[in-house]
C-alpha cells in the first residue's frame, strides 16, 4: 500500500538556521503530496500540496519539490525563526483514493532564538 | 469560513465503556475521516466515509465503529474502551479528488483509565 517515510523525528535548530526535512513515499502513479503544520493543540493544517512530477510547491517560505524519479519531497527553509516551532508531517492521496491521506510520522521542529 | 468542530475536546472513559466522540463540518464536503495521533506513529486513519450513510475501514478499525447520519456529521465509536485507545483524536473533511486537501479539526484528547 501507499506510505511515507519521514526520518527526523526531531529536528533542533537556531534561528536563522537552514532547515531540511526529509520526506520519501511509496505509491503507484502520480500520487498527491502534501506537507501539514501542526501547532500545540491545534489540528494540522495544510502548508501545502504538488501533484505533478518537478512541480515546486511552497509557502510561509517553505518549499519542497515533488521529484518522481526520487520519490521524494522534501521540506527546507532557508532561513527559520522560532515561529516556525511545530510538528511537520508529509503526507500523500494515492491516485482514485479519493483525498485520503497516509502520513508519515512527523517531524518536530524545535528553533531556539 | 470551512470549518470541522469535534466534541468534546477532553474526555476521559472507564476501561469497557462507551465512549462516543462527534465531528460536525460546515463545508458540504462528500468525504469525512478519522485518524489518531500517537507519539511515534504519526497520524492513522481509522475510519472514512464518502458520504451520509457510508463509512468504511482505514489502516487501523479494530475496536472502532464510525456512523455518518447526515452529510455534516460524522462519529467515532468505542464500545468497549481499552487504555490502549487512550490517544487524541482527529477528524477532517475533504471535497474527494486526490489533490484535495483535508481540513482538520482541533482534536479530542481521550484518556482510558
Amino acid at each position: 500500500g501507499d506510505s511515507v517515510t519521514q526520518t527526523e523525528g526531531q529536528v533542533a535548530l537556531s534561528e536563522e538556521d537552514f532547515l531540511t526535512i526529509h520526506c520519501n513515499y511509496s505509491a503507484s502513479g502520480y500520487p498527491t503530496l502534501f506537507w501539514y503544520v501542526q501547532y500545540p493543540g491545534e489540528g494540522p493544517q495544510l502548508l501545502f500540496r504538488a501533484s505533478r512530477d518537478k512541480e515546486k510547491g511552497s509557502s510561509r517560505g517553505f518549499e519542497a519539490t515533488y521529484d518522481k524519479g526520487t520519490t521524494s519531497f522534501h521540506l527546507r527553509k532557508a532561513s527559520v525563526q522560532e515561529s516556525d516551532s511545530a510538528v511537520y508531517y508529509c503526507a500523500l492521496s494515492g491516485q482514485g483514493t479519493g483525498s485520503k491521506l497516509s502520513f508519515g510520522k512527523g517531524a518536530k521542529l524545535t528553533v531556539s532564538p | 469560513e470551512a470549518a470541522v468542530t469535534q466534541s468534546p475536546r477532553n474526555k476521559v472513559a472507564v476501561t469497557g465503556g462507551k465512549v462516543t466522540l462527534s465531528c460536525n463540518q460546515t463545508n458540504n464536503h462528500n468525504n469525512m475521516y478519522w485518524y489518531r495521533q500517537d507519539t511515534g506513529h504519526g497520524l492513522r486513519l481509522i475510519h472514512y466515509s464518502y458520504g451520509a450513510g457510508s463509512t468504511e475501514k482505514g489502516d487501523i478499525p479494530d475496536g472502532y465503529k464510525a456512523s455518518r447520519p447526515s452529510q455534516e456529521n460524522f462519529s467515532l465509536i468505542l464500545e468497549l474502551a481499552t487504555p490502549s485507545q487512550t490517544s487524541v483524536y482527529f477528524c477532517a473533511s475533504g471535497a474527494g479528488g486526490n489533490n484535495q486537501a483535508p481540513l482538520f479539526g482541533e482534536g479530542t484528547r481521550l484518556s482510558v483509565l
